[in-house]
């Protein structure tokens, strides 16, 4: 069973500040994402990596694809109250040519106080 | 396209009654997905569907959950019998296809058991 463990489960900041979120599994990805979902909403794409060690960038949002593919990292500079949210890194593996479906980790909710 | 929609936003019902939710995905998505999610958690896979096969389901799925996508357009997921334990954000997503799995979400149903 392939599952995607996020730490810190929850993280309350002060504006201004940085901060990284992490998502480990020991299986590997063909490809994965981060998304962000507000309350009562449903979660939006941020991100797609997919080449062992990749890194992007979206604004102060950094995004790192590990080695073997099979971990990620978000790290957030200077944090703004509008980042709040819910923050989940989701993951698909490749069998056979066919790509499974997508599975999503336990999720960081994200707090930043003005 | 306006995206991911569900129907109905909000659902309350009565412990022991049937309830139907409906999804229509972004129109030329091959895949779409069932979630359910509590509160702070990440998105819990249910089933997903490539067209109009569905291709895996949830081994946490009790047979009280059914999901149908006809002719690959848009799908219903019933819940017979609810139990207060199946009270959460049900969320549906589609992607591109096999190799994207890039996934849009609608903005869920909640439901709440009573």
């Amino acid at each position: 069973t392939q599952l995607l463990e996020q730490s810190p489960q929850f993280l309350s900041i002060q504006e201004g500040e940085n901060l990284t979120v992490y998502c480990n599994s020991s299986s590997v990805f063909s490809s994965l994402q981060w998304y962000r979902q507000e309350p009562g909403e449903g979660p939006v794409l941020l991100v797609t990596v997919v080449t062992g060690g990749e890194v992007k960038k979206l604004k102060r949002l950094t995004f790192q694809f590990g080695d073997a593919r099979k971990d990620s990292s978000l790290h957030i500079t200077a944090a703004q109250p509008g980042d709040t949210g819910l923050y989940l890194c989701a993951g698909a593996s490749t069998y056979g040519g066919a790509t499974n479906k997508l599975i999503f980790g336990t999720g960081t909710l994200l707090a930043v106080q003005p | 396209d306006t995206g991911v929609s569900q129907n109905p936003r909000h659902k309350i019902t009565k412990r022991g009654q049937n309830v139907t939710f409906r999804c229509d995905p972004i129109s030329e998505h091959n895949r779409l997905y069932w979630y359910r999610q509590t509160l702070g958690q990440g998105p819990e896979f249910l089933t997903y569907f490539q067209n109009e096969a569905q291709l895996e389901k949830s081994r946490l799925l009790s047979d009280r959950f059914s999901a149908e996508r006809p002719k690959g357009s848009f799908s219903t997921l019933e819940i017979q019998r609810t139990e207060q334990g199946d009270s959460a954000m049900y969320l549906c997503a589609s992607s591109p296809g096999q190799k994207n799995t890039e996934a849009f979400f609608g903005q869920g149903t909640r439901l709440t058991v009573v």
